[in-house]
């Protein structure tokens, strides 16, 4: 009963450096997607994808892309890491847009 | 552009004490409504939630939230917490196009054995 899977768990990473964080979901989900949580500030929303095919943009989408691999999987890119980008990272899928979100673990991300 | 408040950062409680949880949001549309915890070490969960209907909410674990559209406010309760109870409660709301998931900072909750 994995729900949505993230990995890696933790990752350092040199500024400027290149990184992608991977997300999937078994849920048969239609709707992914990303946060980050940083303290007092709750999470905000990075990216989402409606449904397979699609992303949009969310609440703090600069310095980040993503991709939609196929229904499972949605991945979340940093091509040049910022110490500002030091955060712990969620994945979240939900059936529908309106509907409760399921998160993963989180992975917590140092950029140094 | 839609924001949620909680007001209470820290809260440190007793066990057998009650709870109450503040949560307001800005949003002069029609809105879902969730809390969430999280324990831990662990990922969020869904506590409650309100899409529409009757505003007084139960979760799980013995949570409530009752929805006063005319104080834009979602507060958390339970009667008598307890030890296990100690976690991070974040207040979310989404518009009803459902593409924007605003999050309050959270509240960390102690709960003294």
């Amino acid at each position: 009963n994995a729900g949505v899977t993230q990995t890696p768990k933790f990752q350092v990473l040199k500024t400027g450096q290149s990184m992608t964080l991977q997300c999937a979901q078994d849920m048969n989900h239609n709707s992914m997607y990303w946060y980050r949580q940083d303290p007092g500030m709750g999470l905000r929303l990075i990216y989402y994808s409606a449904s397979e095919g699609t992303t949009d943009k969310g609440e703090v989408p600069n310095g980040y892309n993503v991709s939609r691999l196929n229904k499972r999987e949605f991945s979340l890119r940093l091509e040049s890491a910022a110490p500002s980008q030091t955060s712990v990272y969620f994945c979240a899928s939900s059936d529908e847009l309106k509907q409760p979100q399921h998160f993963g673990d989180g992975t917590r991300l140092s950029i140094l | 552009a839609q924001s949620v408040s909680q007001h209470n950062h820290h809260v440190i409680l007793s066990e057998a004490a009650s709870l109450e949880l503040g949560c307001n949001y800005s949003y002069g549309g029609t809105v879902n409504l969730f809390w969430y915890v999280q324990y831990p070490g662990q990922h969020l969960q869904l506590l409650l939630k309100y899409f529409s209907g009757d505003p007084l909410v139960k979760g799980i674990k013995g949570f409530e939230a009752e929805f006063i559209k005319s104080k834009f406010s979602f507060n958390l309760r339970k009667p008598s917490v307890q030890w296990s109870d100690t976690a991070e409660y974040f207040c979310a709301v989404n518009n009803n196009a459902g593409n924007m998931l605003t999050f309050g900072g959270g509240t960390r909750l102690m709960v003294k054995p």
